[in-house]
């Protein structure tokens, strides 16, 4: 069934290292990717996403790489800093009964960032 | 421009109670959507919608019911609450285009935590 798998489920990485964070998806028709950081207690809000027909987008220390023969796509966060922890979320558009897609979110992942 | 609005933000009720959660948003969006958020489990689809007039199901529907009689407007009836439906409520909406097309950036509301005793 439609599936979104996020990995890992926690991650702690020293200030000013890279962060990776990797989702698999299970409909082939999936078009549209975003990713999601939510801060403790607060909303969730896009911080990148990156369409079917795009193989990387970047946005200054964030990208987004997509592997669609592999329908894997990966979350990567260089040179990180303290208020880079949050929870951050995978998603992936997935085709309804109605043929209107729907948007479906991977389990998170808890990023904290270590002084 | 007040984005996305949920009422109320917290609600305790005792079981087999029914409630409804109010979404409104004022950005002409044609797609709302409602999640649940609970411990572990990420965000989970409850119902959603592409338009006035048209709803499907999500993840988890059961035990849930919605409406979409205006662009603005997506309430969340809850039919007879349970301890299981415990959880903190999010709506969102974005720009769809409409059957067969993909949504862009959903923008959240703020929530509401809702207490099944």
């Amino acid at each position: 069934g439609e599936n979104v798998e996020q990995h890992p489920s926690t991650l702690s990485v020293q200030e000013g290292d890279s962060a990776v964070i990797k989702c698999t998806y299970s409909d082939s028709a999936s078009n549209y990717f975003p990713w999601y950081k939510q801060e403790l207690g607060k909303r969730p809000q896009l911080i990148i996403d990156i369409r079917s027909n795009v193989g990387e987008k970047k946005d200054q220390r964030i990208a987004v790489t997509l592997n669609k023969t592999a329908k894997h796509f990966s979350l990567h966060i260089t040179e990180t800093q303290p208020e880079d922890s949050a929870v951050y979320f995978c998603a992936a558009s997935i085709k309804g009964s109605s043929s209107a897609s729907k948007i479906i979110f991977g389990s998170g992942t808890r990023l904290s960032i270590r002084p | 421009n007040a984005g996305v609005t949920q009422t109320p933000k917290f609600q305790v009720l005792k079981t087999g109670q029914s409630m409804t959660l109010q979404c409104a948003q004022d950005m002409n969006h044609e797609y709302m959507s409602w999640y649940r958020q609970d411990p572990g489990m990420g965000l989970r689809l409850i119902h959603y919608s592409v338009g006035a007039g048209i709803t499907d199901q999500g993840e988890v529907p059961n035990g849930y019911n919605v409406s979409r009689s205006t662009t603005e407007d997506f309430p969340l009836r809850l039919l007879s609450a349970a301890p299981s439906q415990t959880s903190v409520y999010f709506c969102a909406s974005s720009f769809g285009q409409g059957s067969g097309k993909v949504s862009y950036e959903q923008y959240f509301g703020p929530g509401t935590r809702l207490t099944v005793t």
